[in-house]
């Protein structure tokens, strides 16, 4: 159980085109996804928390412009790179938080990531 | 604000034997929770083990336990047995209960070695 999909594993685009990348929860409904990056042998950098029916919340430095989360079911959110330029090439990991009342069983589970290279 | 610190940035294992992860953290809150995730280099994320806060039994999951002291703020990994499959980048994850955000170490590289 706690399955979480991410697609595409693996995109290359050209700089000033748009990516988007999905992420599923399959065997559960997420209230409440992540969206991560992370640099090569670099720890995950929280970009936003995606919530469903309501905007992102970005962490500071994060252009929200520039990273579109749309969050539309319960078990679909996504991320658009717009206008993607070299400087967006990296790993891009999804969560999807497991909640009960409370902390009970409180934990986050990970997409597969998304390498994303922009020429 | 919370932190999670692992001062190991790497480490090494022969087959079999046993091998400890460290993790210190910070946080205000009363009520949280601290993950092992283990990140191998098809860059996967695993969920390795848990530990709710209020709980004093250390959490074990087969060949992975956790030595939690919460009074000093230390939640530590023991991988027995290891295995060559072990060998992953681990990452050390603290949760609050109020915002379900994760703040993450910046991880242990494990090696274990034939």
């Amino acid at each position: 159980g706690a399955v979480v999909s991410q697609h595409p594993s693996r995109v290359i685009c050209k700089s000033g085109t748009s990516v988007k990348i999905e992420c599923r929860s399959l065997d559960f409904q997420a209230t409440t996804m992540f969206w991560y990056r992370q640099f090569p042998k670099q720890s995950l950098m929280l970009m936003a928390t995606s919530n469903e029916g309501s905007k992102a919340t970005y962490e500071q430095g994060v252009e929200k412009d520039k990273f579109l989360i749309n969050h539309a079911s319960l078990t679909l959110s996504t991320l658009t790179v717009t206008s993607a330029h070299p400087e967006d090439s990296s790993f891009y990991i999804c969560s999807a938080r497991v909640g009960l009342a409370g902390m009970l069983q409180e934990t986050q589970y990970f997409g597969p990531g998304t390498r994303l290279l922009v020429l | 604000a919370q932190t999670v610190t692992q001062s190991q940035p790497e480490m090494s294992v022969q087959e079999a034997e046993t091998v400890t992860l460290s993790c210190t953290y910070d946080t205000s809150e009363n009520n949280y929770y601290l993950f092992w995730y283990k990140q191998p280099p098809s860059r996967q994320m695993i969920l390795v083990i848990r530990q709710e806060a209020y709980k004093q039994q250390n959490a074990t999951e087969n060949r992975f336990s956790v030595n939690f002291q919460k009074a000093a703020k230390s939640f530590s990994l023991k991988i027995s047995d290891s295995q060559l499959g072990d060998t992953a980048m681990y990452f050390c994850a603290l949760g609050g209960a109020g915002s379900y955000q994760l703040t993450f170490g910046k991880g242990t590289k494990l090696s274990v070695i034939p």
